[in-house]
């Protein structure tokens, strides 16, 4: 069956250091999403994604972090220059025709800021 | 504002009993979508079962079948005949019919005992 796949599995940085999360979603889906999870707290929704535009975003999506479909089949989050507070476990998701499908879920990267 | 609670951090149950998963939602709309997810360790988010809260009939899929009770906001999950693969964190969720934007439940982690 096929899966949303995310690199790295884990990333550790340096504060201040920009980051790029890649997600490959499912090859026939159209929407994609970036969630993520700060250990202990609730997955957020940060971000989704359609016909190359952001169709949606959180307040937590601010000015450091952009999104990116460079190639047809891979989806990036870019932290620009990350924080302390960045870290947390970063969600990829696809859904195939319209916002309302279900979302499929990545395995998630988890991102240390030192 | 739209929230979702998890009011059970943690539930137990005894291999092949029934154990139920409680989920209260806040919300104004009328058209929404209503998800449960699971978790097991190190790995994916995948789809447990979902609801139209136009549909007044339960969704059912296999051993999972929710309580959806749209007057009082609840939402629950029952796992009938729990098997130890069973055994994850489960996550509520809630999504309108307009955006993108889903919520989630802070999750129960649920052990199931041989």
């Amino acid at each position: 069956e096929p899966e949303v796949t995310q690199t790295p599995s884990h990333q550790v940085t340096q504060m201040g250091q920009e980051v790029i999360l890649r997600c490959v979603p499912i090859s026939n889906h159209l929407y994609f999403y970036w969630y993520r999870q700060i250990l202990g707290q609730k997955v957020e929704f940060l971000v989704s994604f359609y016909n190359n535009e952001i169709s949606e975003k959180s307040e937590i999506f601010d000015d450091q972090f952009s999104v990116e479909r460079p190639d047809g089949s891979n989806f990036t989050l870019k932290i620009r220059s990350t924080k302390l507070e960045d870290s947390a476990m970063y969600f990829c998701a696809s859904s195939e025709l319209s916002s309302w499908e279900t979302q499929y879920f990545g395995p998630g990267t988890r991102l240390l800021v030192l | 504002a739209q929230t979702v609670t998890q009011s059970q951090p943690e539930m137990s149950v005894q291999e092949a009993e029934t154990v139920t998963l409680s989920c209260t939602y806040d919300t104004s709309e009328s058209d929404y979508y209503l998800f449960w997810y699971k978790q097991p360790p190190s790995r994916q988010m995948i789809l447990v079962i979902r609801q139209e809260a136009y549909k007044q009939q339960n969704a059912t899929e296999n051993r999972f079948s929710v309580n959806f009770q749209k007057a009082a906001k609840s939402f629950s999950l029952k796992i009938s005949d729990s098997q130890l693969g069973d055994a994850a964190m489960y996550f509520c969720a809630y999504r309108t019919g307009n955006n993108n934007d889903m919520r989630f439940g802070a999750g129960t982690r649920l052990t199931v005992k041989p």
